[in-house]
């Protein structure tokens, strides 16, 4: 199945600096890489995806990059904030695997003023 | 309005006890899953019905019996608990099966601490 592997596990910046996150899947067949946000408490919250057909994408201040070949993608949120502070999951999903999302194991991104 | 609720969101049992978990969508989705969340954050899937059909079954332990009356919702039953499935269990949905064509909508969660 598909194997998705996410670094680092913790991250701290200070605000206005910009955060990276990466990840890796192992499954070639993979399409679909969404980001998840979550915040304390509470269920993770789609933020940006990307679709295998697509190198970057970008939303404001997150953007995203795929590269197919290397079967890694990362998101970059530039000018961070302190309520950016949450956890943040990447994922990927193929057809072979009725399209279920498989995480990576999350990043806890900290964001001090 | 929620669009995914969860209930409850707290429970604390005994093991060896029976429980269950209610979710219901009320975005019009027709797929529904079952995820669960360990003490390290990792979010796993467990179950995925579309239009009340079972189309994903992880390698759960048959103790965990999902239960899809009307597409709207998807509860999940847990037998004889163990210490084990202590975690976070979310809910969520899709518009359809084929994930890649939009987002999860995830509930609240549902926290499940076996004593």
């Amino acid at each position: 199945g598909e194997n998705v592997e996410q670094h680092p596990s913790t991250l701290s910046v200070q605000e206005g600096d910009s955060a990276v996150i990466k990840c890796t899947y192992s499954d070639s067949a993979s399409n679909y890489f969404p980001w998840y946000k979550q915040e304390l408490g509470k269920g993770p919250q789609l933020i940006i995806d990307i679709r295998s057909n697509v190198g970057e994408k970008k939303d404001q201040r997150i953007a995203v990059t795929l590269n197919k070949t290397a079967k890694h993608f990362s998101l970059h949120i530039t000018e961070t904030q302190p309520e950016d502070s949450a956890v943040y999951f990447c994922a990927a999903s193929h057809p072979n695997s009725g399209y279920a999302l498989n995480f990576g194991k999350g990043t806890s991104l900290l964001v001090t003023p | 309005d929620t669009a995914v609720s969860q209930t409850p969101k707290y429970l604390v049992t005994q093991m060896g006890n029976d429980k269950s978990i209610k979710c219901e969508q009320n975005l019009g989705h027709d797929t529904m899953y079952w995820y669960k969340q360990d003490s390290k954050k990792f979010l796993k899937i467990m179950f995925s019905y579309n239009n009340k059909e079972l189309i994903i079954n992880e390698t759960v332990p048959n103790r965990f019996s999902p239960k899809s009356p009307d597409k709207a919702h998807l509860n999940l039953h847990i037998n004889s608990l163990e210490l084990g499935d202590s975690a976070v269990y979310f809910c969520a949905s899709s518009l359809s099966r084929t994930g890649n064509t939009g987002e999860l909508f995830f509930g609240e969660g549902s926290r499940l601490t076996v004593l």
